[in-house]
């Protein structure tokens, strides 16, 4: 297992377009985090699930904003309607229950 | 909820000298403190942890320092070299879980 993997790395999109980003996480982890960093800032949590359950969303997760983790593997965010606040890093983490984040290089989304 | 606070938000150092980054946390029931170090078009990478039983933890030229009662701890960086130039993250959790970040300290090791 090579760590985090996200995809894409970068992704420009018009306002108005629906995106959605994967993160393959550590096979052995069953905790999987999706953050938000915009420029000069730390992360900001937006959800986490335990294997296929969606735990906790912060109330950064706005209606346009998606996450789904099927059969408690791979996990998707998917953003509806973008908009030009919503160009930011977008870091997934995964983890086992009380370590540390093993995160993934994140996917940047420009919105123009 | 937790709140993270995080000085200096810049800091310069000789290669050689020692860095010191500090970081205060409000919710006095948060017991996991990681540090994370971030280089440019990377992810945060976990470079050392405190749990709140313990007071200090080294790890070669890093260590961490935690201090529950006046709820802040600091990260030590001694003899710096130019590659651990870099952004660096403190965070603060309950058991490990929704990690609350602090603002991060752009540090510079001149050469």
């Amino acid at each position: 297992d090579t760590g985090v993997s996200q995809d894409p790395r970068h992704k420009i999109t018009k306002r108005g377009q629906n995106v959605t980003f994967r993160c393959d996480p550590i096979s052995e982890h069953n905790r999987l985090y999706w953050y938000r960093q915009t420029l000069g800032q730390g992360p900001e949590f937006l959800t986490y699930f335990q294997n296929e359950a969606q735990l906790e969303k912060s109330r950064l997760l706005s209606d346009r904003f998606s996450a789904e983790r099927p059969k408690g593997s791979f996990s998707t965010l998917e953003i509806q309607r973008t908009e030009q606040g919503d160009s930011a890093m977008y870091l997934c983490a995964s983890t086992l229950p009380g370590d540390g984040y093993t995160f993934g290089s994140g996917t940047r989304l420009t919105v123009v | 909820g937790e709140n993270v606070e995080q000085h200096p938000s810049t800091l310069s150092v000789q290669e050689g000298d020692s860095a010191v980054i500090k970081c205060t946390y409000s919710d006095s029931a948060s017991n996991y403190f990681p540090w994370y170090k971030q280089e440019l078009g990377k992810g945060p990478q976990l470079i050392i942890d405190i749990r709140s039983n313990v007071g200090e933890k080294k790890d070669q030229r890093i260590a961490v320092t935690l201090n529950k009662t006046a709820k802040h701890f600091s990260l030590h960086i001694t003899e710096t070299q130019p590659e651990d130039s870099a952004v660096y993250f403190c965070a603060a959790s309950l058991y490990g879980q929704n990690f609350v970040f602090g603002p991060g300290t752009r540090l510079s090791v001149l050469p």
